[in-house]
C-alpha cells in the first residue's frame, strides 16, 4: 500500500497570503495524484488532478506541481473561502489511498 | 444533474453485517467507475473500495480486504458495499463516489452513517 504523508498538519495563514501544502508518497505514483478540498459538513471537492491539472470551475489561484514522490498544492493568494482541509490522493495502484489531510486555518 | 444517494447505514453490533446501497442518477452509470470512501467522526478521508464500469477491476483498502465486498448492478444504476465482520473502527460516514473521465472522483453523495457498537 502506498502511504501519502501530508505536511504540515495545520497551516495558519491570513487572507491574501500564499499557501504551500506538501504531499509525499512512500513510492513513486508518477503523476497519478489529486488534491481535494473539504469544508465542514460537506463532501470533498476535486481541485487538482494528475498532479497539475485544475478541475472544472476551480479558480486559477489553485495550482499543483510535482511528480514521482513529491507534490505541492499552492494557493497563490488566500480567499476567506479557502480555509478548509485539503487531502491528496493517489491512484497509481490499488488501494487508492488518501493522505491524512492538512488543515488550513485563519491566522 | 448527477445524484448519488446512499442508504443502508445504521447501528450494528460488532461482528454483524450490513449492506450499503447507492442509487445513481443523472449520468450513464455503466460508463463510469465507482468508489466507496469513508470518514470516521472528526477524522480524515479513507478510501475503502473501487470498482470499474464493468466490474472487471476491483480494489480494496487493506483494512477491509476479506471483509467487505463491492459490487454494482448497471441495470439498476446501483452500487453496493457488503460489509461483514464489522468492527468498532469501521464506524464512519460512508460516501458513494463517481469517478469522472479524468479518472478521479468528481461527484460524491452525502453519505450514510455506519455505527458499530454493542
Amino acid at each position: 500500500e502506498i502511504v501519502l504523508t501530508q505536511s504540515p498538519a495545520t497551516l495558519s495563514l491570513s487572507p491574501g497570503e500564499r499557501a504551500t501544502l506538501s504531499c509525499r508518497a512512500s513510492q513513486s505514483v508518477s503523476s497519478y495524484l489529486a488534491w481535494y478540498q473539504q469544508k465542514p459538513g460537506q463532501a470533498p471537492r476535486l481541485l487538482i488532478y494528475d498532479a497539475s491539472n485544475r478541475a472544472t470551475a476551480i479558480p486559477a489561484r489553485f495550482s499543483g506541481s510535482g511528480s514521482g514522490t513529491d507534490f505541492t498544492l499552492t494557493i497563490s493568494s488566500l480567499e476567506p473561502e479557502d480555509f478548509a482541509v485539503y487531502y491528496c490522493q493517489q491512484r497509481s495502484n490499488w488501494p487508492h489511498t488518501f493522505g491524512q489531510g492538512t488543515k488550513l486555518e485563519i491566522k | 444533474e448527477v445524484q448519488l444517494v446512499e442508504s443502508g447505514g445504521g447501528l450494528v453490533q460488532p461482528g454483524r453485517s450490513l449492506r450499503l446501497s447507492c442509487a445513481a442518477s443523472g449520468f450513464t452509470f455503466d460508463d463510469y467507475a465507482m468508489h466507496w470512501v469513508r470518514q470516521a467522526p472528526g477524522k480524515g478521508l479513507e478510501w475503502v473500495s473501487g470498482i470499474s464500469w464493468n466490474s472487471g477491476s476491483i480494489g480494496y483498502a487493506d483494512s477491509v480486504k476479506g471483509r467487505f465486498t463491492i459490487s454494482r448492478d448497471n441495470a439498476k444504476n446501483s452500487l453496493y458495499l457488503q460489509m461483514n465482520s464489522l468492527r468498532a473502527e469501521d464506524t464512519a460516514l460512508y460516501y458513494c463516489a463517481k469517478v469522472g473521465i479524468s479518472g478521479w472522483i468528481d461527484y460524491w453523495g452525502q453519505g450514510t452513517l455506519v455505527t458499530v457498537s454493542s
